[in-house]
């Protein structure tokens, strides 16, 4: 079984600039994760999806981060502008329940803020 | 606010021995918690659950244990494996907090050869 894929495993920008990443979960899952994680610390939870609809975004940062995932399946997550502080992994996961402590992730996004 | 938090940052270990991470959380009305391993590079991973009705759940070499009277979560590795050397997560889940998924800061498990 394939697991969720993300793209790209890197990048790094300078600030102000906007960045995308992409996120495909794992066949069959209806919710969707996308996580932010420091350096040194746990995942922090910025929005979950269940298919198309969102469920909790009260992390996300709206003035400068959005994402979506149109057709339920694939979601991108976006920074505009970044700042030095967006730098950090961005993962992201799926489960098949909405409230579930069993998710899966994907390898991550690592993301440098110059 | 409330938060999920752990005792040690690093935790060395002998090959061979067992291991045993702590975690402390603070919110009460949490009633799952899960640990996650991750690897250099990776995304965290599953490894054992458990509930709050629960004081004790075993797996395969792993072992959580629940105490809700002192709000503390323990992660038991037995035999420790150089493959164990990770980063391990508690996490809880709490209907209060929306049934979000909420980590903790994290233990360093390094196994010495």
């Amino acid at each position: 079984e394939a697991g969720v894929a993300q793209s790209p495993r890197y990048k790094i920008i300078e600030k102000r600039q906007s960045v995308a990443f992409w996120c495909n979960p794992i066949s069959g899952h209806a919710t969707l994760y996308w996580y932010q994680q420091i350096l040194g610390q746990g995942p922090k939870l910025l929005i979950q999806f269940q298919n198309n609809g969102v469920v909790d975004d009260s992390q996300l940062p709206k003035d400068r981060f959005s994402a979506e995932r149109l057709k339920g399946v694939d979601s991108t997550l976006k920074i505009q502008p970044a700042k030095l502080e967006d730098s950090a992994v961005y993962l992201c996961a799926s489960s098949l329940l909405v409230h579930s402590g069993v998710i899966f992730f994907g390898q991550g996004t690592r993301l440098t803020v110059v | 606010g409330e938060s999920v938090g752990l005792h040690l940052p690093t935790l060395s270990v002998q090959e061979g021995d067992n291991s045993i991470i702590n975690c402390a959380y603070s919110n009460s009305a949490s009633d799952y918690f899960i640990w996650y391993k991750q690897e250099s590079g990776k995304g965290p991973q599953f490894i054992i659950d458990i509930r709050s009705n629960m004081d004790k759940r075993q797996g395969q070499r792993v072992t959580v244990l629940l105490n809700k009277t002192v709000k503390h979560l323990s992660l038991q590795i037995a035999a420790t494996q150089p493959g164990d050397s990770a980063v391990y997560f508690c996490a809880e889940v709490g209907q209060d907090a929306g049934n979000m998924l909420t980590f903790g800061g994290g233990t360093r498990l390094m196994v010495k050869p």
